[in-house]
């Protein structure tokens, strides 16, 4: 079935660096893809998302660009604030059921 | 607009105690819905799902089990916890494919956070 790779954290970066986590998928044809966040002690909130190749979601300084040629869709800001710091999860539906699947989350924490 | 309820927030439950949460979404019709556990540290884990009334797919083995007795209502139970049930149980929901939703957009609860002791 699908399924989402994801860079193992925690990522540690210090105020205002640049950010990358990588993701990469499995499937067959092209599902839309997803980053969501989860803020401590919070559920997770959409963050962005791309519906086809090529495309390129964006929120709150966050960029995700899906590469069809490379099975990716990694999360970038070039510079990342304290407030940034949080679980990332990329996810994609899994098969024609459309049921999520998730990545193992990637932890990113941003010192002042 | 949609929103989504979960509750309680946080339990402490004895070992062998029943459970049940309660996840409820308001502002549409026929979603799909979900329940997750992330353990400390790690991913989260798909428990169930169901795309309508009395309709219910579970993923692994387990302890749990989930009803949905009305369509935008969605619980999560136990008769007896276990101390491996402890975690941060999430409930989301979907737009079901039948309505034409955007496949894969996921609206997530604010999650429980269930101790065994």
């Amino acid at each position: 079935g699908n399924s989402v790779t994801q860079m193992e954290g925690p990522v540690t970066l210090s105020e205002e660096a640049f950010l990358t986590i990588n993701c990469t998928y499995t499937a067959t044809g092209y599902p839309s893809l997803f980053w969501y966040v989860q803020y401590p002690g919070e559920g997770l909130q959409l963050l962005l998302k791309a519906t086809k190749a090529d495309d390129k979601g964006s929120n709150k300084g966050f960029e995700a660009t899906y590469r069809k040629e490379t099975t990716s869709f990694h999360l970038e800001k070039g510079s990342v604030q304290v407030s940034d710091s949080a679980v990332y999860f990329c996810a994609q539906p899994s098969g024609g059921s459309y049921i999520p699947t998730f990545g193992r989350g990637t932890s990113l924490i941003v010192h002042p | 607009s949609q929103t989504i309820h979960q509750w309680p927030a946080t339990l402490v439950q004895p070992v062998g105690s029943p459970l049940s949460l309660e996840c409820t979404v308001e502002g549409t019709s026929n979603p799909n819905l979900y329940w997750y556990r992330q353990a400390a540290g790690r991913g989260l884990q798909l428990l169930f799902y169901s795309v309508g009334i009395g309709q219910i797919s579970s993923e692994v083995p387990q302890n749990l089990s989930a009803s949905r007795p009305q369509d935008r209502q969605f619980i999560l139970s136990s008769k007896k916890l276990l101390l491996s049930d402890s975690g941060f149980y999430l409930c989301a929901w979907s737009p079901s494919f039948g309505t034409g939703g955007q496949p894969g957009g996921y609206t997530f609860g604010s999650g429980t956070r269930l101790t065994v002791v």
